[in-house]
C-alpha cells in the first residue's frame, strides 16, 4: 500500500483564496516533503518538515505535521494563477535512499 | 532551472529499438535517481545511485539498464520495451552526506516523455 495519499485529488479555487491540501501516511517517518509539478514537467521541492517539527513556513506556504495522526497539510495563502499545478507529498521513513510519493492533488487557481 | 538537465525531452520508439536517456546535474550532488511517472499512479522509484554505486533497484525489469559513469551523469538504457513502459521518466539528484543514509530535498530534471509503439 502506498505511504502517502493526498486529499483532495483535485481542488479548484479563485485567485486570492487559500488552498489547503492534506497528506496521510501509514508508517513512522523521518521527514515529509512537499513538491510541486507543473504539467508535464519535473517536480520542484517546496518544503521539508522533520518528524520532530510541527510547523514550517516558507513565503506563502505553511506546512504542518501531526505525527500522532500521521498526517500533514500544505496551506498556500493568497493563491495566484501561477500556483496552478499538482502538489505531492513524499515521505522518508529512514534507512536507504527511498522517498515514497503520493498520487498528488491537482490545484487549479482561476482568475 | 533546477540544475538538472535531461535529454531527450521526448522520445518515440518501437518495441525493438534501443535508446538511452541522459541526465546531467550541475549541482555537485552525489546521489542520483531515476523515477517513472505514469498517469494516475504515484511516482515510482526505479534506481538510486549514491557515490556512483547503485544502492537501490526497485524490482525494475531488465529491459531498463542504468549507468552512472560519474557523479554528474546518469543514463537509462532502454531495449525491447513494451507499450506499458510509456511514461514520463524523471531524473533527480540530491546531496548525500558520505557515510550516512537519509533523503533530504531532491532536485528534478524536466523529464523525458517516452512513448513506446
Amino acid at each position: 500500500s502506498q505511504q502517502g495519499e493526498e486529499d483532495p485529488q483535485a481542488l479548484s479555487i479563485q485567485e486570492g483564496e487559500n488552498a489547503t491540501m492534506n497528506c496521510s501516511y501509514k508508517t513512522s517517518i523521518n521527514n515529509l516533503q512537499w513538491y510541486r509539478q507543473n504539467s508535464g514537467r519535473g517536480l520542484v521541492h517546496l518544503i521539508l518538515i522533520r518528524s520532530n517539527e510541527r510547523e514550517k513556513h516558507s513565503g506563502r506556504l505553511r506546512v504542518t505535521l501531526d505525527t500522532s495522526k500521521k498526517s500533514s497539510s500544505l496551506l498556500i495563502t493568497a493563491s495566484r494563477a501561477a500556483d496552478t499545478a499538482s502538489y505531492f507529498c513524499a515521505t522518508y521513513t529512514g534507512g536507504g535512499n527511498k522517498l515514497t510519493f503520493g498520487t498528488g492533488t491537482q490545484l487549479k487557481v482561476e482568475l | 532551472e533546477t540544475g538538472v538537465t535531461q535529454t531527450p525531452r521526448h522520445l518515440v520508439m518501437g518495441m525493438t529499438n534501443k535508446k538511452s536517456l541522459k541526465c546531467e546535474q550541475h549541482l555537485g550532488h552525489n546521489a542520483m535517481y531515476w523515477y517513472k511517472q505514469s498517469a494516475k499512479k504515484p511516482l515510482e522509484l526505479m534506481f538510486v545511485y549514491s557515490l556512483e554505486e547503485r544502492v537501490e533497484n526497485n524490482s525494475v525489469p531488465s529491459r531498463f539498464s542504468p549507468e552512472c559513469p560519474n557523479s554528474s551523469h546518469l543514463f537509462l538504457h532502454l531495449h525491447t520495451l513494451q507499450p506499458e513502459d510509456s511514461a514520463l521518466y524523471l531524473c533527480a539528484s540530491s546531496r548525500q552526506r558520505p557515510g550516512t543514509t537519509g533523503v533530504d530535498e531532491q532536485f528534478f530534471g524536466p523529464g523525458t516523455r517516452l512513448t513506446v509503439l
